[in-house]
């Protein structure tokens, strides 16, 4: 069965702790997105790869950093610097090449909560 | 920056009723995508718009790329409440890398 997985899908955490976002995909996808999503702010990208071994910043990447040692895996961690780490968090993937290499795939998201 | 602006931010209809959301940008548009996030869910890809005046349906769902492709909109006939959710257009930036999305238009519907 093919697809994205993030887990968990609820987390919490104490305020001034770091927390990695898991985020894996099977459809042998190139390209991997990190989005945060706020009540009426959409969908702002975080951090995005397009290979192994790259990623640039997107829009709102400070008190973020990402990884992407491997094709299938692209982890998130809010690290203690980003001030408001309370959202719904969104992983995707697209293909990079082929019929339908503009449609992004997203994962069912983790809901992240910090006191 | 590139930036795609969506309205209205909500609405709300009586079931059967149509219903349509708006995308604008202030610069030329590659192309427009739109998705749908139901309540608890994630997004959805519906479909992409890619030419000038550019109309595709699906069912009760139609799409349209503005001619100067500067605009699109997302237009559902007769709306069931499985309609209900947030409908999001989204662009791709300049380098074709990313998708910048709009804020999006949550839609509930009433039986």
């Amino acid at each position: 069965d093919g697809g994205i997985t993030q887990s968990p899908k609820y987390l919490f955490r104490k305020e001034g702790q770091n927390v990695t976002l898991s985020c894996e995909q099977n459809l042998n996808h190139d390209a991997m997105y990190w989005y945060r999503q706020d009540p009426g702010q959409g969908l702002r990208l975080i951090y995005y790869s397009q290979i192994v071994n790259d990623f640039q910043k997107g829009d709102i990447a400070e008190g973020y950093s990402v990884s992407r040692e491997k094709k299938e895996s692209f982890p998130l961690t809010v690290t203690s610097a980003q001030k408001n780490p309370t959202a719904f968090y969104l992983c995707a993937s697209r293909a990079t090449s082929g019929r339908s290499s503009y449609e992004q795939y997203f994962g069912p998201g983790t809901r992240l909560t910090v006191t | 920056g590139q930036q795609v602006m969506q309205i209205p931010q909500y609405q709300h209809v009586q079931e059967g009723e149509d219903f349509t959301t708006y995308c604008n940008s202030s610069t030329t548009l590659s192309n427009i995508q739109w998705y749908k996030q139901r309540p608890g869910g994630h997004p959805v890809f519906l479909i992409q718009l890619v030419k000038s005046g550019e109309v595709k349906k699906q069912k009760r769902l139609t799409f349209q790329f503005g001619e100067a492709k500067k605009n699109s909109s997302l237009h559902i006939t007769a709306t069931q409440t499985t309609d209900v959710g947030t409908y999001f257009c989204a662009s791709a930036n300049q380098a074709g890398t990313a998708l910048i999305f709009g804020k999006g238009t949550t839609l509930s519907v009433s039986s």
